[in-house]
């Protein structure tokens, strides 16, 4: 099973800051990882995929990078409500198995 | 607008059964793989099962279901549903279904989320 292992655990920053969201696989998984955004009380949202595409509605202010085992989710100009938690994924293995990550909690 | 309305939870006793049904709209629903991703209270997301489209004459799980947890569709109805037979008080959680993001492709990112039935097993 490909274990997805994120850090940090918890992040506090300002508004207007730069953040950096890492995320690494236990082996290859290509560009076959997604974030995901999940805020209090709410089912989580689809913010990239494809390691570094924006799914629709995105900001741009959000942006992937990475491929093989290292991924990066960046966010620009933090503004108060990215205040969330979020996830990678990985869906690369046959068979299937979804992988997520135990999350990174940011906090604005 | 796409939609996904999940029913079906509730406190459950170990040892009995569930079925969840998800009720989807606004998309051909047998064209896109479905899924089901759970979350405990507190903790992170844990994909549970997909099933392939047109018919979902393929379906994966993750270990800990196997045996137990049964995906099936109802292309006819839009639906998808989750049978869980033999719960565990470690299967509590709020149980999502989601959409592959991808038309026809098992292997992609889930693109659209239910709000999610909470799901109690405890005596």
């Amino acid at each position: 099973e490909v274990v997805m292992t994120q850090s940090p655990a918890t992040l506090s920053v300002s508004p207007g800051e730069r953040v950096t969201l890492s995320c690494r696989a236990s082996q290859s998984v290509s560009s076959n990882l997604a974030w995901y955004q999940q805020k209090p009380g709410r089912a989580p949202s689809l913010l990239i995929y494809e390691a570094s595409t924006r799914a629709t509605g995105t900001p741009a202010r959000f942006s992937g990078s990475g491929s093989g085992t290292e991924f990066t989710l960046s966010i620009s100009s933090l503004q108060s409500e990215d205040s969330a938690v979020y996830y990678c994924q990985q869906y690369n293995k046959w068979p299937p198995m979804f992988t997520f990550g135990q999350g990174t909690k940011l906090e604005i | 607008q796409v939609q996904l309305v999940e029913s079906g939870g509730g406190v459950v006793q170990p040892g009995r059964s569930l079925r969840l049904s998800c009720a989807a709209s606004g998309f051909t629903f047998s064209t896109y793989g479905m899924h089901w991703v759970r979350q405990a209270p507190g903790t992170g997301l844990e994909w549970v099962a997909l099933i392939s489209y047109g018919g979902g004459a393929y379906k994966y799980y993750r270990d800990s279901v196997k045996g137990r947890f049964t995906i099936s569709r109802d292309d006819s109805k839009n639906t998808l549903y989750l049978q869980m037979n033999n719960l565990r008080t470690e299967d509590t959680a709020i149980y999502y279904c989601a959409r592959a993001s991808v038309e026809e492709v098992d292997l992609a990112s889930l693109d659209y989320w239910g709000q999610g039935t909470l799901v109690t097993v405890s005596s």
